[in-house]
């Protein structure tokens, strides 16, 4: 069974520029999430994502948004970039999303900008 | 709010000696808690979960965790590790509400050396 895979695994990108990442949950699960991680906040919840619709959102600017397509694989786009954006963005997926179900991880996206 | 403590942020050990990880955490509602560990340039790998029954859970590779709700902790420990167990350690508790929201505590590197 494939694990959760997502594309690219690094990205450069300018200051201002808007960027994609996706990310293939494990087959049947329809739930997915987006974390980003960096060295001084650590591992901060973007939003999940569950049937296509968004179910819960982190705190983080509207610069972020997400969508997820009807075979559940999810996109987030990141629209003018600034150097903080610079992080390792995690996608998990789970079979349903509740609270008690297991989570698996994708490697991530490494996103810097420049 | 939940919230997850790691109260340690790196944890230098020799090879063949015990170690623990610490995590605290902070909720007013029943909780799922999980121990996820990161070997460097990779995503998330779920090492232990409880869920519910025994407070004593323990994974495939020597690691256990002890849920004790009075002091609101899920310590990690392993009577004897090898250099192949140095990565960074995350505690994480499920959030509120019918979502796969997990809430993560800051990280713990364990450097274990020969």
């Amino acid at each position: 069974k494939a694990g959760v895979t997502q594309t690219p695994r690094y990205l450069i990108k300018t200051r201002g520029q808007q960027v994609t990442l996706s990310c293939s949950p494990i087959s049947g699960h329809r739930s997915v999430s987006w974390y980003q991680q960096t060295p001084g906040q650590g591992l901060q919840f973007l939003f999940e994502y569950f049937s296509e619709t968004q179910r819960n959102k982190g705190n983080f600017p509207g610069r972020f948004s997400g969508r997820q397509f009807s075979n559940s694989r999810s996109e987030m786009n990141v629209s003018t970039l600034e150097l903080g954006d610079s992080a390792l963005y995690l996608c998990a997926s789970s079979f349903s999303g509740r609270m008690n179900t297991e989570a698996f991880f994708g490697q991530g996206t490494r996103l810097t900008v420049v | 709010a939940q919230s997850v403590t790691q109260l340690d942020s790196q944890v230098p050990v020799f090879e063949e000696a015990p170690v623990e990880l610490r995590c605290n955490y902070s909720s007013s509602v029943s909780v799922y808690l999980f121990w996820y560990v990161q070997y460097p340039n990779q995503g998330l790998q779920l090492l232990l979960k409880y869920l519910s029954g025994s407070t004593l859970v323990e994974s495939i590779n020597g690691f256990e965790a002890e849920f004790n709700k009075s002091q609101t902790s899920f310590h990690l420990r392993k009577p004897s590790v090898h250099i192949s167990d140095t990565a960074e350690y995350f505690c994480a508790v499920s959030g509120s509400g019918n979502t796969g929201k997990l809430i993560f505590g800051q990280g713990t590197t364990l450097q274990v050396k020969p």
